[in-house]
């Protein structure tokens, strides 16, 4: 049973819009979550996270937010830019001391001059 | 920033060979990890250690093993590869502040 799902597997926006990226969860004792960036022939790199304590996390052109009730979190990148074209992975921990994350299956951005 | 570097960047390897990858970090991070990654799958963990001689399985273990001998490496091995193995392999290192930074990949290929 997929605990983190990404329901998109890519979207494409144009240059200087916003990009939102959509991830919900089963598991309700998930309670730190992360989103990655993968470019091809490379290893994630880590963007941006979030603790089940706050809604909104921001770090420059990227901001996500999350609703617990709904068991759901969006990365927003305002904004898009083409070399922000990736596959981008939304990622959940259980907190405390299990550091382990389950990784959605990703989302293929495009963003096209 | 965390290094972590793997130690082939493309392996192939014939059906029924013992493989050994790789993982080496830089900074002293307690906990470490083995993912593989394939089309329409993400990531998924295979094997873990929060510790040197500590190893935890994954969601996906089987046909794997590992081993921590020092804290800074980290090696998945296959003790008998298969085809359904290919696969691109990433090893990451990780602290309390759950964020892991991943090595460049392992893109591996049995034949």
């Amino acid at each position: 049973d997929q605990q983190v799902k990404q329901n998109s597997p890519s979207l494409s926006v144009q240059e200087g819009r916003i990009s939102i990226l959509n991830c919900d969860y089963t598991n309700s004792m998930f309670d730190y979550f992360l989103w990655y960036k993968k470019y091809p022939a490379e290893g994630p790199t880590f963007l941006i996270s979030i603790s089940s304590i706050k809604d909104k996390n921001e770090d420059g052109r990227f901001t996500v937010f999350l609703n617990k009730s709904a068991k759901h979190l969006s990365l927003h990148i305002v904004p898009s830019q083409p070399g922000d074209s990736a596959v981008y992975f939304c990622a959940a921990s259980g907190g405390g001391s299990n550091y382990k994350l389950t990784f959605g299956k990703g989302t293929l951005l495009t963003v096209n001059p | 920033d965390v290094k972590v570097t793997q130690s082939s960047r493309y392996l192939v390897k014939r059906t029924g060979e013992k493989v050994f990858l790789e993982c080496v970090q830089d900074m002293d991070h307690e906990n470490m990890f083995w993912y593989r990654q394939d089309p329409g799958l993400g990531l998924r963990l295979i094997y873990f250690s929060y510790d040197v001689k500590m190893k935890e399985k994954g969601d996906i273990p089987e046909g794997y093993s590992v081993s921590r001998e020092k804290k800074e490496r980290f090696s998945l091995i296959l003790e008998s590869a298969s085809t359904n193995q290919t696969s691109m392999y990433l090893c990451a290192a990780g602290t309390e502040s759950y964020e892991q930074y991943f090595g460049p990949g392992t893109r591996l290929t049995v034949t």
